[in-house]
């Protein structure tokens, strides 16, 4: 069974296009959800959490749909520097995962190409 | 802040050898994690602790052990290396308890046990 599940890609896109990631989780009881980006051989990030209402980071947005158990990440006019793999990441409680519960997904792997 | 620092940042073990791997927060974190990440996978949880003198087992402890004497450090054991524990070992801490308290991760130790 899988918890948090990703494309994952590569997705090879041109600069300044929009790109659009999903991750779907199967723990109907989750709470929180983030998406983290991890660089080449780095350790991971905390790009943005993911709130009910879909929340806005300059270029970056995050929505979540419970209903159907999805969070997406939206990266408009995508820069060279957003080369990365994006890791979507949940709040599983009762999961055994730890204090938190939190499950990684495998991630999605972004090529921004000149 | 130096936040979570690890070391060493390489290793080579034979099989059945020991070592031990260092995390160290300087954050004032109560929570700290290990996690090891295959190529191609997810953040799978060692073990964890809320506190000093408080460790639990995550998703996959076999082959390893924690402890937690003091609040900025956490080292993690390997005892009898085997090839299957090759992997990329990642610390994290956060402030407190709460899913949406955010983790912060060292730089990872590369471990390959040949």
């Amino acid at each position: 069974r899988k918890e948090v599940e990703q494309d994952p890609g590569p997705f090879n896109v041109p600069e300044g296009a929009t790109v659009a990631f999903n991750c779907t989780y199967s723990n109907s009881a989750s709470q929180s959800f983030f998406w983290y980006r991890q660089d080449c051989r780095k350790e991971p990030k905390l790009l943005m959490s993911v709130y009910s209402s879909g929340n806005e980071d300059g270029r970056f947005t995050a929505q979540l749909n419970r209903a159907s158990q999805y969070i997406s990440l939206l990266i408009r006019d995508s820069k060279l520097s957003d080369s990365a793999t994006y890791l979507c990441v949940v709040n599983s409680p009762y999961s055994g995962g730890g204090a938190d519960g939190l499950t990684f997904g495998k991630g999605t792997h972004l090529i921004i190409q000149p | 802040n130096a936040g979570v620092t690890q070391t060493p940042k390489f290793r080579i073990l034979k099989i059945g050898q020991s070592m031990t791997l260092q995390c160290t927060q300087d954050m004032n974190h109560n929570y700290m994690y290990w996690y090891r990440q295959d190529p191609g996978m997810g953040l799978k949880l060692i073990y964890y602790s809320v506190g000093a003198g408080i460790t639990d087992k995550g998703e996959v402890p076999n082959g390893y052990n924690v402890s937690r004497s003091t609040t900025e450090d956490f080292p993690l054991r390997l005892e009898l290396a085997a090839p299957s524990q090759t992997s990329v070992y990642f610390c994290a801490s956060k402030i407190s308890g709460g899913a949406g308290n955010e983790q912060f991760f060292g730089p990872g130790t590369r471990l390959t046990v040949l």
